[in-house]
Order: structure tokens, then sequence, then C-alpha cells
């Protein structure tokens, strides 16, 4: 079974640009989670995703939004970039269910913002 | 929000035991994770253990959960070089919770 696939995994933009970061879940799972993972806050939740609707949001402003497709890859955006939204950005999936709901994580995308 | 509280460094021997440990505050979770985090990569679940077990051992890996106390570590026996790497705990506390992960160096 494939695993979580991101891309890019490389980005570099400028301050004020906007970007829009791809990920593609494990086959038949309905969930996608996104983090954000930087040296000074750790990792931390943006939002997750199930069955196309927003299921759990984290504490980022409006300028990151998602949004995920029929058949459950997902996208995350940035609007008007920050310095600090230098990160790495994580997505996993997992099949949403109840019970033991093991997330799977994908290599990661590396955004530089200059 | 759920606090997820580990200590960021710890140092080793190879061929030493290693013990990473994480407190937290919300006694909801289900099962708590311990994942694994190599340079430049994603990250890899390690282990975890359901709620209701206080131990659960699998090869070099041996994870303890005290309850009560709201402590979980993890024990990497016979410590080796391709261990070093961030650890991060994690429970689904409604959602999924990490803590700040613990970078384990391996000297050799």
């Amino acid at each position: 079974k494939a695993g979580v696939t991101q891309t890019p995994r490389y980005l570099i933009k400028t301050r004020g640009q906007q970007v829009t970061l791809s990920c593609s879940p494990i086959s038949g799972h309905r969930s996608v989670s996104w983090y954000q993972q930087t040296p000074g806050q750790g990792l931390q939740f943006l939002f997750e995703y199930f069955s196309e609707t927003q299921r759990n949001k984290g504490n980022f402003p409006g300028r990151f939004s998602g949004r995920q497709f029929s058949n459950s890859r997902s996208e995350m955006n940035v609007s008007t970039l920050e310095l600090g939204d230098s990160a790495l950005y994580l997505c996993a999936s997992s099949s949403g269910g109840q019970g033991k709901d093991e997330q799977f994580f994908g290599p990661g995308t590396r955004l530089t913002v200059l | 929000g759920e606090d997820v509280e580990q200590s960021l460094f710890l140092s080793v021997r190879e061929g030493d035991s290693s013990v990473i440990n994480c407190t937290y505050t919300d006694s909801s979770s289900t099962y708590l994770y311990w994942y694994k985090q190599e340079p430049g990569a994603g990250l890899q679940l390690l282990t975890y253990i359901f709620s209701n077990m206080d131990m659960k051992q699998d090869q070099r890996l041996t994870v303890l959960l005290n309850k009560k106390d709201k402590h979980l570590s993890l024990r990497i026996a016979d410590t080796q070089t391709g261990d070093s790497a961030i650890y991060f705990c994690a429970g689904d506390f409604n959602k999924f919770y990490f803590g700040s992960g613990t970078k384990l160096n391996v000297k050799p």
C-alpha cells in the first residue's frame, strides 16, 4: 500500500505571496490532518478534514485554509505569506473511524519564506 | 487545549538504555503514541499503548503508562546510533496533540 505523499517537497516563496500544498492520503483513508512544525513551536495542529468537511481546527489565522476532495486528497493554502510561516508542513492520514486511529505521516513540505 | 510535555534533550552512550518521558493533562485519550522523526523526514509511528494498559513491550521498546500521574515513558534498550532522532509522544484527546519532542543523541 502506498504511503502518504506530499507535494512539493520543497518550496521557496517571498513575503506576500500565497502557496498551495498537496497531500494524498493512504488509499481508503478518509481523514487528513495538517500540522506545522517549527523549531520554536514544535508540532502544531492546523486542521483536519474528513469526508470533504473540516472536522477540527487549530489556532491559526484565517490565512491558513484547506480543503479536501472527493478522493480524500487534501490541499492546504497559505495566503499573504509571512517570514514566520517558514516551516515543515506535515500531513497525516487516518481511517477517521472510531477506536485506534493511527495517523500515518507524509514526508512533509519544507516551506521557506524570504 | 491539551498540554503534552516532554524534556527537550537526552544524550546516551551506545548500548545504554534510553528513557524518554512525557506528561499530559487530559486523560481522555484512548490510545497514547510514540512517534520517531529522523532528520528531514516525516513522523513514523513507533508504538502505541491502549489507555487501559500499564505496559507494552515491543522488541527493544517498552512503553510504561501511569494513568494516575498521567505519565508516559518510552524505554529503548541497547540504544544504537541509528536511534538518534526526535521522539514525540501524542494522544488523541479529541484531536491529536503532540509533545514538543525529545531529541535523542546517541554517542558511539
